[in-house]
């Protein structure tokens, strides 16, 4: 089964600094497409950025990127010049057909 | 944009109840799919359905059953509510890729007493 692993259940960070957001998952595919979503407050799912699992160039979306390590199964996003409507909760997950969520990331940006 | 609308932003009913969750999409997509969300849990899958009348259990599905008789519907129900299925439900449709990204719709959030 897959599986996605957020270690962090909680993260801070100070506004305009940066902050990285684990994920680990686990699959024996080869072709998947890995993603992180932010849900607000207002509870709507937003598509933060999505990762090809073929391509080698890690996907950046203005001062959203991610670190994607193929071989140990990681995909971490990385927050530069954090803003207040940044904090929300944020999940990463894995797409083969269906699609798989890790339990989140409750992020807090203090002023 | 595309619009995925669920019938209810929330909902309460009684252990023993028969309960419909419903979920429209209007963007012409195959599939859809219904998550319960739940502290601490993130977004567990219940059913997918890659398209009209075609359905696949996810990782929770006892309890719970679905019906797609359209394309831009697809309906959840809990045969007799319990509470433990008190929780967040959040509906998806996507183009059939796996590139396709999830649009969501609010979600539900059901109270069962």
């Amino acid at each position: 089964a897959q599986t996605v692993t957020q270690s962090q259940p909680e993260m801070s960070v100070q506004e305009a600094e940066t902050v990285t957001l684990s994920c680990t998952y686990d699959t024996s595919e080869s072709d998947y497409y890995l993603f992180w979503y932010k849900q607000p407050p207002s509870r709507q799912m937003i598509l933060v950025i999505r990762q090809e699992a073929y391509k080698q160039q890690n996907a950046t979306e203005n001062r959203f990127s991610v670190n994607f390590q193929k071989a140990a199964k990681s995909f971490s996003l990385k927050i530069s010049d954090s803003q207040l409507g940044d904090a929300a909760m944020y999940f990463c997950a894995y797409r083969i057909g269906d699609m798989r969520f890790g339990a989140g990331t409750r992020l807090t940006v203090k002023p | 944009d595309v619009k995925v609308t669920q019938s209810s932003r929330y909902l309460v009913k009684r252990t023993g109840e028969k309960v419909f969750l419903e979920c429209v999409q209007d963007m012409d997509h195959e599939n859809m799919f219904w998550y319960r969300q739940d502290p601490g849990l993130g977004l567990r899958l219940i059913y997918f359905s890659y398209d009209v009348k075609m359905k696949e259990k996810g990782d929770i599905p006892e309890g719970y059953s679905v019906s797609r008789e359209k394309k831009e519907r697809f309906s959840l129900i809990l045969e007799s509510a319990s509470t433990n299925q008190t929780s967040m439900y959040l509906c998806a449709s996507s183009l059939r890729t796996v590139r396709g990204k999830l649009f969501f719709g609010s979600g539900t959030q059901l109270s069962v007493l």
